[in-house]
């Protein structure tokens, strides 16, 4: 059964970092791409970025200067990292696996979401 | 990037009636193309993917069709439980990009 799981701060403060951590099963992280996705009042759904099935990344040009996206394949953890936070940050962040089938791309399962408040 | 255009923001519907929501692409995005659920509070929910294509456990009801710049999502048959805000997400080239959403409300 797969299963996504996102655990973070409730509450950081601006200029501060967000450090969220996914934890997933039921599947390899080796074999997936796993996304980024916020949701926020001001913007929507926004893609983030991505860690590749071999570990590299890319990033959404927007968020660039101050993403970072890592995991951890032995404790089946994908990390996101932000920093400079301000308070048009705050939103529910998102991860999800993308599956590939043939020429199909596309988000199958997604966590449940953190809420992030950005604010002093 | 790629710019989907979701239509309508909102719907206003009855039980048992059938809805249509469309998004439109700024560009050919080759049907990859999903739908997603979303209630509040909760994750977004898969539904179609590579426009046409229903996941695993969506009821028959949902359906989705299109090609090139022009998809749209029907629901048949509307229940209670469809009461949500649908989006839609091209996955055909980075950085994918999602529609406005169209929030569904059963009158």
């Amino acid at each position: 059964q797969v299963q996504l799981k996102e655990t973070g701060p409730g509450l950081v403060q601006p200029t501060q970092t967000l450090s969220i951590t996914c934890t997933v099963s039921g599947f390899s992280l080796t074999s997936y791409y796993m996304q980024w996705v916020r949701q926020t009042p001001g913007k929507g759904l926004e893609w983030m970025g991505f860690i590749r099935s071999g570990g590299s990344t890319e990033y959404n040009s927007e968020f660039k200067s101050r993403l970072s996206i890592s995991r951890d394949t032995s404790k089946n953890q994908v990390f996101l990292k932000m920093n400079s936070l301000k308070t048009e940050d705050t939103g529910v962040y998102y991860c999800a696996r993308e599956t590939t089938e043939g020429s199909s791309y596309y988000f199958d399962y997604w966590g449940q979401g953190v809420m992030v408040t950005v604010s002093s | 990037d790629i710019q989907m255009t979701q239509s309508p923001a909102s719907l206003s519907a009855s039980l048992g009636e059938t809805v249509s929501i469309e998004c439109l692409a700024s560009e050919d995005i080759y049907n990859n193309l999903a739908w997603y659920q979303q209630k509040p509070g909760k994750s977004p929910q898969l539904l179609i993917y590579y426009a046409s294509s229903l996941q695993d456990g969506v009821p028959s009801r949902f359906s989705g069709s299109g090609s090139g710049t022009q998809y749209s999502l029907k629901i048949n048959s509307l229940e209670s439980e469809d009461a949500a805000t649908y989006f839609c997400l091209q996955d055909s080239e980075y950085p994918p990009t999602f529609g406005g959403g169209t929030k569904l409300e059963l009158k």
